[in-house]
């Protein structure tokens, strides 16, 4: 089956580590994002890509980096310069260019700073 | 810009009790609206969606109609159940297919 997969489930990092969020989808989509979840709160843009080897910053980019090498890749690095790195991350993909289609979802990774 | 408001939660019912989330838009145009679910610890998942003026979108007993005279998409259950109980988000997307606006989230508790 076609879909969206994030990984680690859990992550934990230590003070001024880099660490590597996956994110790999099977759905030939074109576009793929990524957000952050804090408890209780929305969801806020990091970086999204339309097409390989281009990306785009969002709305809270510092702090972060990724990648758009394959189309079906879009990993996400979190360095040492985001001080508050603790949250949930989430990945979609989506169909570019014609309105109507949803995002589709990773089931998503928790990120812990110990 | 385009934005997408939502009712405040957290929403509290008893089981068996009639739901209703507000959420409004503001575009240029006319956009496809969504509506999301996430359960605890997971990612989102499309509830439903509408793609023109008066569409109803539904799924799992859940309705939304796509209003433009009052630019709004209220999602609406007959009857919820404990296993509803999760986050319910609004979202739009313009018809050219660029990034969403997400609504800031509605937290549903249903009690048995």
């Amino acid at each position: 089956d076609g879909g969206i997969t994030q990984s680690p489930k859990y992550l934990f990092r230590k003070e001024g580590q880099n660490v590597t969020l996956s994110c790999e989808q099977n759905l030939n989509h074109d576009a793929m994002y990524w957000y952050r979840q804090d408890p209780g709160q929305g969801l806020r843009l990091i970086y999204y890509s339309q097409i390989v080897n281009d990306f785009q910053k969002g709305d809270i980019a510092e702090g972060y980096s990724v990648s758009r090498e394959k189309k079906e890749s879009f990993p996400l690095t979190v360095t040492s310069a985001q001080k508050n790195p603790t949250a949930f991350y989430l990945c979609a993909s989506s169909v570019t260019g014609v309105g109507g289609y949803g995002y589709t979802f990773g089931s998503g990774t928790r990120l812990t700073v110990v | 810009g385009d934005s997408v408001t939502q009712m405040e939660g957290p929403v509290t019912l008893s089981e068996e009790a009639f739901l209703t989330i507000n959420c409004t838009y503001t575009a240029t145009g006319y956009p496809s609206l969504f509506w999301y679910v996430q359960y605890p610890g997971e990612g989102l998942q499309l509830l439903l969606k509408a793609t023109k003026a008066d569409d109803k979108g539904s799924n799992k007993g859940f309705e939304a109609t796509y209003r433009k005279e009052t630019t709004s998409f209220h999602l609406e259950k007959g009857s919820v159940q404990v296993s509803d109980s999760a986050v319910y988000f609004c979202a739009s997307r313009d018809n050219y297919g660029q990034n969403f606006v997400f609504g800031p989230g509605t937290r549903l508790s249903v009690l048995p």
